[in-house]
């Protein structure tokens, strides 16, 4: 079973929707991450979460919103689609007892079109 | 502010050719750097990391990489492609925080 699991794996949708994008783990990590890829820019860092009362903004969080329902469960929220918002979405976990620099551990992507 | 460049968009070789990707970076300080591998339709798998101590670092499916401080690069390489290797490569930079950086990826493209 994959460690970091997204669903949906795949969305459309239509603008002015509200979307949810769940993730969950099982590593046991404390430190989870959205990110988004978009061709030609590599990944850009939306939320991050140190534990469940710790919620902070990446480099792209505009018209995002995350929750922290259990250290196992990070969602994305887009509260009003918008076509900009088309991408791969990613979450990711770390472990910050893993040492100085903790490895990223990725889902498999949901793919998001927003029309 | 850290940053990671991967000049090259789209590379393609031959099945059993060599390989090298360029990864460059900008950090104030000693830099910790990843690569990482999106097969299609995959996640992103850790090929190998660079913390410290030797500065050729040995990864998983036959791919090195050798870290410069110099150059301020940190490039991946294999000796003989094989078809699966086809996939997008990219390489990231943490300071030791948690803000990884990301470049903008390498398509790599294997013929037969």
């Amino acid at each position: 079973d994959a460690d970091v699991t997204q669903t949906p794996r795949n969305r459309i949708t239509k603008t002015g929707k509200r979307i949810m994008l769940e993730c969950s783990q099982t590593k046991g990590h404390d430190r989870m991450y959205w990110y988004r890829q978009d061709p030609g820019l590599g990944l850009r860092l939306i939320y991050y979460s140190f534990d469940v009362k710790d919620i902070n903004k990446g480099e792209i969080s505009d018209g995002y919103s995350v929750s922290r329902q259990a250290q196992a469960k990070f969602s994305l929220s887009l509260e009003s689609a918008i076509p900009n918002q088309t991408a791969l979405y990613f979450c990711a976990t770390s472990d910050p007892q893993a040492g100085v620099v903790n490895e990223q551990f990725f889902g498999p992507g949901t793919r998001l079109t927003v029309l | 502010a850290q940053s990671v460049t991967q000049p090259d968009i789209h590379i393609t070789v031959s099945e059993g050719a060599s390989l090298e990707l360029r990864c460059n970076y900008s950090y104030g300080a000693t830099p910790y750097l990843f690569w990482y591998v999106q097969s299609p339709g995959q996640g992103l798998q850790l090929l190998l990391k660079y913390f410290s101590g030797d500065t050729l670092v040995q990864g998983i499916k036959g791919f090195e990489a050798e870290f410069k401080r110099s150059q301020s690069s940190f490039n991946l390489r294999k000796p003989s492609v094989h078809w699966s290797d086809a996939a997008e490569y990219f390489c990231a930079l943490t300071g030791g925080g948690n803000k990884l950086t990301f470049g903008t990826g390498t398509q790599l493209k294997v013929e037969l």
